[in-house]
């Protein structure tokens, strides 16, 4: 089943902070977050694995529910570059192989 | 150490021709997925491979694709009769193995467009 991302958009000034969530109807192994932005690959941020195990830029936070099997990627103080659409995906065993989510698009101004 | 590389970039074919995707994986990558997206949607799984194995075709339309990844060169998704309906981005991702701590790196992507 396809992991369900809130919100859909989110529209910020340079210096807000967001929180992206990412909810799932059955139980995770792990969550993969990717930024896309238009035009261009996904680009991997962050591996949330069961049991506490993280992998990903030192920049980007996320926190992993696994009994409320979701997952919340945190971005603070905006920049512009982090205008794009986030993906989570989530899969059993395989990183590669993911389930994703319909993404979020955010918009940093100015 | 070259990423994922993809081509063509861009690719238009008429309704009925067929449409080969390359991906060449990034170096020591053993594992390739497919995954496509249409406008302004998500990515959707098509097909896992390793050398000369389909690991996991489960988001493969029955008719009409293939994949292969041979010993020698890239991966290959293969498109035949294409209708309109198969526009779209297909992007190509690689990792070094598998297991849920293995981040997939994702080449630039073939843009498929059918006239």
């Amino acid at each position: 089943q396809q992991p369900v991302q809130s919100p859909q958009a989110v529209i910020l000034r340079e210096g807000e902070d967001a929180v992206i969530n990412c909810s799932s109807s059955k139980a995770l192994y792990s969550v993969h977050w990717y930024r896309q932005k238009h035009g261009e690959a996904p680009v991997f941020l962050m591996i949330l694995l069961k049991g506490g195990e993280q992998k990903g830029h030192e920049k980007i936070s996320a926190s992993f529910n696994e009994k409320k099997q979701q997952s919340s990627l945190y971005l603070t103080a905006s920049q512009l570059s982090y205008s794009g659409t986030y993906f989570c995906g989530t899969d059993g065993t395989n990183a590669g192989k993911s389930t994703f989510g319909d993404g979020t698009t955010l918009t940093v101004k100015p | 150490n070259a990423g994922v590389m993809q081509n063509p970039r861009h690719l238009v074919r008429r309704r009925g021709q067929e449409a080969r995707l390359r991906c060449s994986p990034m170096k020591g990558h053993s594992h390739v997925y497919w995954y496509r997206q249409l406008p302004e949607e998500g990515l959707k799984f098509m097909v896992y491979l390793q050398k000369e194995n389909i690991i996991d075709e489960s988001g493969m339309p029955k008719e009409r694709f293939s994949a292969e990844f041979p010993k020698e060169g890239p991966s290959i998704l293969r498109i035949q009769q294409v209708v309109r309906g198969d526009s779209a981005a297909y992007f190509c991702a690689s990792s070094p193995g598998m297991g849920g701590n293995t981040e997939a790196f994702f080449g630039q992507g073939t843009r498929l467009t059918v006239v």
